[in-house]
């Protein structure tokens, strides 16, 4: 079965920390994605990513950089955390074209105090 | 971006009612995918469709794809509470890089 998992489900931060969001999957995906999910704005990509060390910004990358040192391994991080970064997060993975099934983690609730 | 219109936004139904989502752009897409998403997780893959006017069944739930690959609608047959959650639809364009989504329908089913 394949399985996308995220660090935590739940984080709370304060202004100015900065904060690591992790993602892991086990499906040997090329592809990753991280996405944030706020009411009313729906899912909007952040950064994503084609290949180990490889990364492209998305349509919101202000504020966030991204690392990816292992296939399986994509990390979202928040230099110095804003309160308008209290969102959902969302990370996901894609065998192939960016066309195929994405398969989602369960998300990171971010709140930034 | 290219932009896809979800509607409507919430629909609340009783147990046994019909239903239709739908998704609308001005833009042509390669293909578009249905996601549900349940309270608390991530959304999971419903349909994708690919050819205009393509229609597929899943079980109670119909999709459609517009002729002219602009539009789609998820139909769904006499609901049930399991069916409650937040419908998602997402486009891909041939020039694109990364799948768009619409904002959603959030669908509760009462019993």
């Amino acid at each position: 079965d394949v399985k996308v998992t995220q660090s935590s489900r739940y984080l709370v931060k304060r202004t100015g920390e900065k904060v690591f969001l992790e993602c892991v999957q086990d499906m040997d995906h090329e592809n990753m994605f991280w996405y944030r999910q706020d009411p009313g704005l729906g899912l909007r990509l952040i950064y994503f990513s084609y290949d180990v060390k490889m990364k492209e910004k998305g349509d919101i990358p202000e504020g966030y950089s991204v690392s990816r040192e292992k296939k399986e391994r994509f990390s979202l991080i928040l230099e110095s955390a804003s309160t308008n970064q209290t969102s959902m997060y969302l990370c996901a993975s894609v065998a192939g074209d960016f066309t195929d099934t994405q398969y989602f983690g369960p998300g990171t609730r971010l709140t930034v105090l | 971006t290219q932009l896809l219109e979800q509607s409507p936004q919430f629909l609340s139904i009783q147990e046994g009612e019909n239903l239709t989502v739908y998704c609308n752009s001005s833009s042509v897409f390669s293909s578009l995918q249905w996601y549900r998403q349940e309270p608390g997780e991530g959304p999971v893959l419903l349909v994708t469709v690919v050819t205009g006017g393509e229609v597929k069944k899943l079980k109670r739930l119909t999709f459609q794809f517009g002729d002219a690959r602009k539009d789609s609608s998820l139909h769904i047959t006499a609901a049930q509470p399991g069916d409650t959650g937040l419908y998602l639809c997402a486009g891909a364009s041939s020039s694109g890089y990364a799948l768009n989504f619409g904002k959603g329908t959030s669908l509760l089913v009462t019993p």
